[in-house]
């Protein structure tokens, strides 16, 4: 079984519709993320989570929101979806190494299309 | 914030020869690079890191280098093979127990049969 899992894997919508993109985990890590993939961009980060109650705005947060329901599962809302929205969004999730959390590991994607 | 770039953003090679991928980034406080292999339909997966008090790590066929002072680090992938075309990602963080990761924008790397 997978260890970061995302639903739904793909998802057509249009422009002004609420989506919500879920995001589990069975590692019993505390710390997620949500990143957003383009073509030739990289990954930017949205949000992420150092726990339950502590949530940070990333480098692209505008058009978006989270919730983190429980330390297993983050999702990520798009209140009014726009075109621009189109990407590939993962989730991703770290744990303490020694002093520092270091290694993310990363869900399958949920490939996102705005109509 | 951090800055990072990565070059080349495309790269054949074909089999049995080496591939070297670079970096650079701009906050002298990073401290930690780690590499990300992306497969077609997957998520990212870390393949090899390197925090900055060591110079270069090594793993069978793959290793990396890090040249503080020029703030750049490679990857170089030795004798390759189909299996390594991907997409790979270098990356920077910096600090002790609230860091994030800025990602280069990848290098797709194809092994040309």
């Amino acid at each position: 079984d997978a260890d970061v899992t995302q639903t739904p894997r793909n998802r057509i919508t249009k422009t002004g519709k609420r989506i919500m993109l879920e995001c589990s985990q069975t590692k019993g890590h505390d710390r997620m993320y949500w990143y957003r993939q383009d073509p030739g961009l990289g990954l930017q980060l949205i949000y992420y989570s150092f726990d339950v109650k502590d949530i940070n705005k990333g480098e692209i947060s505008d058009g978006y929101s989270v919730s983190r329901q429980a330390q297993a599962k983050f999702s990520l809302s798009l209140e009014s979806a726009i075109p621009n929205q189109t990407a590939l969004y993962f989730c991703a999730t770290s744990d303490k190494q020694g002093a520092s959390y270091n290694e993310q590991f990363f869900g399958p994607g949920t490939r996102l299309t705005v109509l | 914030g951090e800055n990072v770039e990565q070059h080349p953003s495309t790269l054949s090679v074909q089999e049995g020869d080496s591939a070297v991928i670079k970096c650079t980034y701009s906050d002298s406080a990073s401290n930690y690079f780690p590499w990300y292999k992306q497969e077609l339909g997957k998520g990212p997966q870390l393949i090899i890191d390197i925090r900055s008090n060591v110079g270069e790590k090594k793993d069978q066929r793959i290793a990396v280098t890090l040249n503080k002072t020029a703030k750049h680090f490679s990857l170089h992938i030795t004798e390759t093979q189909p299996e390594d075309s991907a997409v790979y990602f270098c990356a920077a963080s910096s600090g002790f127990g609230n860091e994030k990761l800025t990602f280069g924008t990848g290098t797709r790397l194809t092994i040309i049969p």
